[in-house]
């Protein structure tokens, strides 16, 4: 069965420390990742997508089909990413876009 | 552009009332989703549309109903609400295409079932 499993459900860090949030998946097929960021009292809105490959505000994620993980990293926390974070995955080439998500992760950096 | 937008914010219905959730988009998506996010859980499909005139099931759809008759509108429909209902619905949007997984979320309608 497909599922994304996000084992945190909050992780605390101090303003400068490293942040890893943790995603792993089952998949049979070819997965496309996702991690959707939610503000305080903002919309849901994509953060990355592992097939971009890019950094978005300092945070980067690499697929690991190895380990069937897709961990969301950043070397140092701002307060600002004070946010919650929510794993997806979806079919590669899929027809219809559906998203799987996690359970999510609070991210709470503190001064 | 507005996005995406819900309407209302919050609801408060009685065990067995009926009411429609509302989501427009006027970003020209044609596709469309309805998700709901229980207290602790990832947010679930509950129904989708590809365009209009074309709605399927998602992970979650029993008790509700969706139509599509414009690219623009994606009404949800609860016929006899119930306690387990009680969530945050979510409606969002994409274009198709491989490229373009990006799926747009409204604000969110909280509903309460009591």
């Amino acid at each position: 069965a497909q599922r994304v499993t996000q084992p945190e459900k909050l992780l605390s860090v101090f303003k400068g420390a490293p942040v890893e949030l943790k995603c792993n998946y089952s998949y049979s097929g070819s997965p496309e990742l996702f991690w959707y960021v939610q503000y305080s009292r903002q919309r849901l809105q994509l953060l990355l997508r592992h097939i971009s490959r890019e950094s978005i505000k300092g945070f980067t994620a690499d697929l690991n089909k190895g380990e069937t993980s897709f961990h969301l990293k950043k070397p140092f926390a701002q307060e600002e990413d004070s946010a919650m974070y929510y794993c997806a995955l979806s079919q590669y080439g899929g027809a219809t876009n559906k998203l799987i998500f996690g359970t999510g992760t609070l991210l709470a950096v503190q001064p | 552009n507005a996005g995406v937008t819900q309407t209302p914010k919050f609801r408060i219905l009685k065990i067995g009332q009926s009411m429609t959730l509302q989501c427009a988009q006027d970003m020209n998506h044609n596709y469309m989703y309805w998700y709901r996010q229980d207290p602790g859980m990832g947010l679930k499909l509950i129904y989708y549309s590809v365009g209009a005139g074309i709605t399927d099931k998602g992970e979650v759809p029993n008790g509700y109903n969706v139509s599509r008759s414009t690219t623009e509108d994606f009404p949800l429909r609860l016929e006899l609400a119930a306690p387990s209902q009680t969530s945050v619905y979510f409606c969002a949007s994409s274009f198709p295409g491989q490229d373009s997984y990006e799926q747009y979320f409204g604000p969110g309608t909280r509903l309460t079932v009591t």
